[in-house]
């Protein structure tokens, strides 16, 4: 069982603005470690989205946007393209182990 | 470019070992903290293990005292020693290397994974 909580699924138009909650606790995403997220596309391995709660990987559009809050974080994704359809994950640390959310699909409709 | 490639996956009975091993290409991975992370079939990620540069282990308790990983740096690989696999082993295992944050590390190069199967 994961400490950290994802919706399982999100869905917008495109052009749309959607968010990823990623719901934590005071031992993990509270205690001030920093989030990362992920993208994985199916049959694929996972690809880093945003590290350092905000930061972006060289060639990673800006479209997608980290950040911090309390014990939560978000993934928001601005103007929803096709090529965001995908699954994603939030991680962090927590009592001496790396631990990930428990996913999110992103339906683009 | 930089690459990682796993090997050594299979099919391996529930008791049984298994091998993984993964090979750095494109960079030099003695510079970096290298992870196992694997994904059981339609489910998440799961962390496993992490090595750092100075040959220091660190495992979820799920798989501490079954699991070793190691590193030879002048092969420039990392491998992963699973023992007593169980069925909820079975997974697809992906070799990482970690970059670290302010207040953490992130997993910031993936190989293709290599899939494990426990199962009689």
């Amino acid at each position: 069982q994961s400490v950290l909580t994802q919706p399982p699924s999100v869905s917008g138009a495109p052009g749309q603005r959607v968010t990823i909650s990623c719901t934590g606790s005071t031992f993990n995403i509270g205690a001030g470690y920093d989030v990362h997220w992920y993208q994985q596309f199916p049959g694929t391995a996972p690809k880093l989205l945003i590290y350092g709660n905000n930061n972006r990987p060289s060639g990673v559009p800006d479209r997608f946007s980290g950040s911090t809050s309390g014990t939560s974080a978000s993934l928001a994704i601005t103007g929803l393209q096709a090529e965001d359809e995908a699954d994603y994950y939030c991680q962090s640390y927590d009592s001496g182990s790396n631990v990930f959310g428990t996913g999110t699909k992103v339906t683009v409709l | 470019e930089v690459h990682l490639l796993e090997s050594g996956g299979g099919l391996v009975q529930p008791g049984g070992s298994l091998r993984l091993s993964c090979a750095a290409s494109g960079f030099t991975s003695s510079l970096y903290a290298m992870s196992w992370v694997r994904q059981a079939p339609g489910k998440g990620l799961e962390w496993v293990s992490a090595i750092n540069i100075a040959h220091n282990t660190f495992y979820p308790e799920s798989v501490k005292g079954r699991f070793t990983t190691s590193r030879d740096n002048s092969e420039n690989t990392v491998s992963l020693q699973m023992n007593s696999l169980r069925a909820e082993d079975t997974a697809v295992y992906y070799c990482t290397r970690e970059g670290s944050s302010d207040r953490g590390w992130y997993f910031d190069l993936w190989g293709r994974g290599t899939p494990v199967t426990v199962s009689s």
